[in-house]
């Protein structure tokens, strides 16, 4: 089975400062998915980015980028430029590409992100 | 369109009760996953539907809980002679590709 570890459970940085949440994963699948998503207080998941693991290249969504590592099984985001309304929790999933069913995201405990003004 | 919907959003309930959670995604998404996520949790997977039929119900804690999707659209989680450690907000999703979930708001079901 597959595990997500995100060791951080609470970062804090300053209002346009740079921060980066980490994210390690096991799995002994070649290709898979990954992603970041934002659960602000309204509960609501919101997805942040997402990564192909064939791919090499690294995804960038605006302010938002990963570092995907994938021999080290690790998929850091980092947030430039942090505003007030990127404060909430961050939770990293993993979802396998075998098919047969095998959807369903797997989510580490997440790391509450504040923003200090 | 409309985003995934849930009700209710709160739903307090006796142990022992019988209750149900209703999850509307969005519509043409074929695809419909429940989670369950507990305080300081990250959401764990309960069950996946693609179209009307459950592909996957391997997160399914045991019997007390079911979920249908009669129709290929709603779906509904139905939890049996509730427990407290039932308390938890149990979060829908829904996709048109299997790879990008769009969330609901949750319900949050407390059992006293």
């Amino acid at each position: 089975a597959q595990t997500v570890t995100q060791s951080q459970p609470e970062m804090s940085v300053q209002e346009a400062e740079t921060v980066t949440l980490s994210c390690t994963y096991d799995t002994s699948e070649s290709d898979y998915y990954l992603f970041w998503y934002k659960q602000p207080p309204s509960r609501q998941m919101i997805l942040v980015i997402r990564q192909e693991a064939y791919k090499q290249q690294n995804a960038t969504e605006n302010r938002f980028s990963v570092n995907f590592q994938k021999a080290a099984k690790s998929f850091s985001l980092k947030i430039s430029d942090s505003q007030l309304g990127d404060a909430a929790m961050y939770f990293c999933a993993y979802r396998s590409a075998l098919g047969g069913g095998a959807d369903g995201l797997t989510f580490g405990k997440g790391t509450h992100l504040i923003i200090q003004p | 369109g409309a985003g995934v919907s849930q009700t209710p959003s709160n739903k307090v309930t006796e142990k022992g009760k019988y209750v149900e959670l209703r999850c509307d995604p969005i519509s043409g998404h074929t695809a419909l996953y429940w989670y369950r996520q507990s305080l300081g949790q990250g959401p764990e997977f309960l069950i996946y539907f693609q179209g009307t039929g459950a592909a996957d119900d391997s997160g399914l804690p045991n019997d007390r809980f079911f979920a249908v999707r009669p129709e290929g659209s709603v779906s509904t989680l139905k939890i049996q002679r509730t427990e407290r450690g039932d308390s938890a907000v149990y979060l829908c999703a829904s996709s048109s590709d299997r790879i990008e979930q769009f969330f609901g708001p949750g319900t949050r079901l407390t059992v006293l």
